[in-house]
Order: C-alpha cells, then sequence, then structure tokens
C-alpha cells in the first residue's frame, strides 16, 4: 500500500468511447503525476499537478484530457483513443514538484480494441 | 530532459550479488534513484544518491556512481527470489527540475 490508488485497474474500451480512470493520494501531498509505461517505450511523463494547477504538459494528444480539482484527486480523462495507446498508466505523487521521490500507484491497464 | 540508458536483462542465481548499471547524459543532475517494479504493481523508490557521492549502503543495497563517467550501479547482495522485478534508474535533471526514467532492467533471481 502506497498511498496512492488507481481505479478502475484494468479497462477495454473501444475506439469511440470515453473513459476516465481516477487517481487518489492520501499522503497529503501538493505534487500529481501521470505516466504511460508501454512495451515499446520507457516511462513517458504526461502531465504534472502542483498545487492543483498544470505545470507540465508533454507534448500529449488532446486526447488525453487530464484534470485536478483538488490536491488529493487526479483524473485521466480519455476519449476516441488508438489502438497504440494501449499501455499501463501510472499515477505518483510527491510532497512538491521538482522532486524524485514519487510514490506510484498500482497502474490502471487499459486496452484499446 | 537527457538519455538514461540501462541493460534490459539481467540473470543471477539466488545467493549471488546482482548488479544493475545505468548510464546518464546530464551532468547537471543532482539526484539519482534506484526504482524498483514488482510484477502487476507501480514503481516503488528502493534508494537514491546525491550527486556529490560516491557510493551509498542500504542494508543489502549499494548504490556506486562514477560522475566522470556518468555511470550508476545497484549492487544487491545475497540476491533472493524476492528481488526479481524490474529495476529503474532515474536522474533529477536540474535544467527541467523533472525526473528521467531509464529503460528498466528485468532482474530474473534463479533458485
Amino acid at each position: 500500500e502506497t498511498g496512492v490508488t488507481q481505479t478502475p485497474r484494468h479497462l477495454v474500451m473501444g475506439m469511440t468511447n470515453k473513459k476516465s480512470l481516477k487517481c487518489e493520494q492520501h499522503l497529503g501531498h501538493n505534487a500529481m503525476y501521470w505516466y504511460k509505461q508501454s512495451a515499446k517505450k520507457p516511462l513517458e511523463l504526461m502531465f504534472v499537478y502542483s498545487l492543483e494547477e498544470r505545470v507540465e504538459n508533454n507534448s500529449v494528444p488532446s486526447r488525453f484530457s487530464p484534470e485536478c480539482p483538488n490536491s488529493s484527486h487526479l483524473f485521466l480523462h480519455l476519449h476516441t483513443l488508438q489502438p497504440e495507446d494501449s499501455a499501463l498508466y501510472l499515477c505518483a505523487s510527491s510532497q512538491e514538484y521538482g522532486t524524485g521521490e514519487l510514490f506510484f500507484g498500482e497502474g490502471s491497464r487499459l486496452t484499446v480494441l | 530532459g537527457e538519455d538514461v540508458e540501462q541493460s534490459l536483462f539481467l540473470s543471477v542465481r539466488e545467493g549471488d550479488s546482482s548488479v544493475i548499471n545505468c548510464t546518464y547524459t546530464d551532468s547537471s543532475s543532482t539526484y539519482l534513484y534506484w526504482y524498483k517494479q514488482e510484477p502487476g504493481a507501480g514503481l516503488q523508490l528502493l534508494t537514491y544518491i546525491f550527486s556529490n557521492m560516491d557510493m551509498k549502503q542500504d542494508q543489502r543495497l549499494t548504490v556506486l556512481l562514477n560522475k566522470k563517467d556518468k555511470h550508476l550501479s545497484l549492487r544487491i547482495a545475497d540476491t533472493q527470489t524476492g528481488d526479481s522485478a524490474i529495476y529503474f534508474c532515474a536522474e533529477l535533471w536540474n535544467a527541467g527540475n523533472m525526473l528521467t526514467f531509464g529503460g528498466g532492467t528485468r532482474l530474473m533471481v534463479k533458485p
């Protein structure tokens, strides 16, 4: 138990579906992250929020839309995905933005048909 | 970010020492990290070293840093089957204030 909970753990969706991934942290951290992990590429940072404001957006396609309603919750809204978006999506948090000590959730395994 | 490179795979026998290697390119890195990912789980921070240190030991784990060669290694003493996992090194590069991960080394421990 890392204090970072992701739901759902597994998700299968069609290319025309809309779904959301949820992340919740119980650590009182101020920064939250979305990473994509696939077989072909190392961990790719997608988005970073610090104190509920987005501070990083690493050229992620607009079919991925993050939302951070408060410092404990982070969402990744998915729309019109492609099969190559199938991957493990990892949420992480850290005490402050700019530290390398991240606490990861167990990930949401996404399959796009 | 800068490139962080690791070999893909390492196989050792239970009880032996494991050495996982990593090279990085950003000379302005402040901290370097080792993370462990067990099957079906997220990453877990194992240890880290500040860039002005050469070595750090934490129980069975020893981290060695060669700044001249930009080489980082993780030694696991008395490797156990529970150590089987993917190990990621990462650097915190000063300019971008962000963490860059290597591709991960899959460690297999044979009984």
